[in-house]
């Protein structure tokens, strides 16, 4: 079954505590994302990568790190954390950014709560 | 730069009333667009989609047009029910920009 993971679903830790969110897709996409949801804010995409070793900030990215290392996998990582990342996290992939007919694919979300 | 607006919810009405969700967007070139909905708990699915202009998308009793020359893409459905509750994103592929989302409930 086509489906982008995402590893933890649930997570409540400390400020300053590193963590990483995992994302994987099993449909060999090129182009894979991170997006925060906030109420009222909607999604703001953090980085995005349209290939290994390609990677590049989107909207709010500050506070998060990511890596292409293959294609599959798509970690973000939040160096030390702070109670502002607080948010519902999604991660998305799309075969290739510059196709426009192929939407993405998204994953269950992870809820991140910093205390 | 590019952007998506929708319009703020929540959007509460009854079951079997008609249903529209305005969303218009500012892009370079002539963008797909795509309706994407969330259950409660869940992640965005796509909903329908239209890749160029007067294109219009359909899927589960939704619609939306592609209008060029109003750039919306505004979202419909005559009869919604219960099930129908979620929010819902407008989108434009540019850079994947996402409006705010607008919350849909529907009451018995």
């Amino acid at each position: 079954e086509a489906q982008v993971t995402q590893n933890p679903r649930y997570l409540i830790t400390v400020t300053g505590k590193k963590l990483t969110v995992t994302c994987s897709q099993n449909m060999n996409h090129e182009y894979m994302s991170w997006y925060r949801q906030d109420p009222g804010l909607g999604l703001r995409q953090i980085y995005y990568s349209m290939n290994v070793e390609v990677t590049d900030k989107g909207d709010v990215p500050e506070g998060y790190k990511v890596s292409r290392k293959e294609k599959r996998n798509f970690p973000l990582i939040l160096e030390s954390p702070s109670p502002n990342q607080t948010s519902l996290y999604f991660c998305a992939s799309s075969p290739s950014a510059g196709d426009s007919n192929q939407p993405q694919h998204f994953g269950d979300g992870t809820r991140l709560s910093i205390l | 730069g590019d952007s998506v607006t929708q319009m703020e919810g929540p959007v509460t009405l009854s079951e079997e009333a008609f249903l529209t969700i305005n969303c218009t967007y500012t892009a370079t070139g002539y963008p797909s667009l795509f309706w994407y909905v969330q259950y409660p708990g869940e992640g965005l699915q796509l909903l329908l989609k239209a890749t160029k202009a007067d294109d219009k998308g359909s899927n589960k009793g939704f619609e939306a047009t592609y209008r060029k020359e109003t750039t919306s893409f505004h979202l419909e459905k005559g009869s919604v029910q219960v099930s129908d509750s979620a929010v819902y994103f407008c989108g434009h592929w540019g850079k994947f920009q996402f409006g705010a989302g607008t919350q849909v409930v529907v009451t018995p």
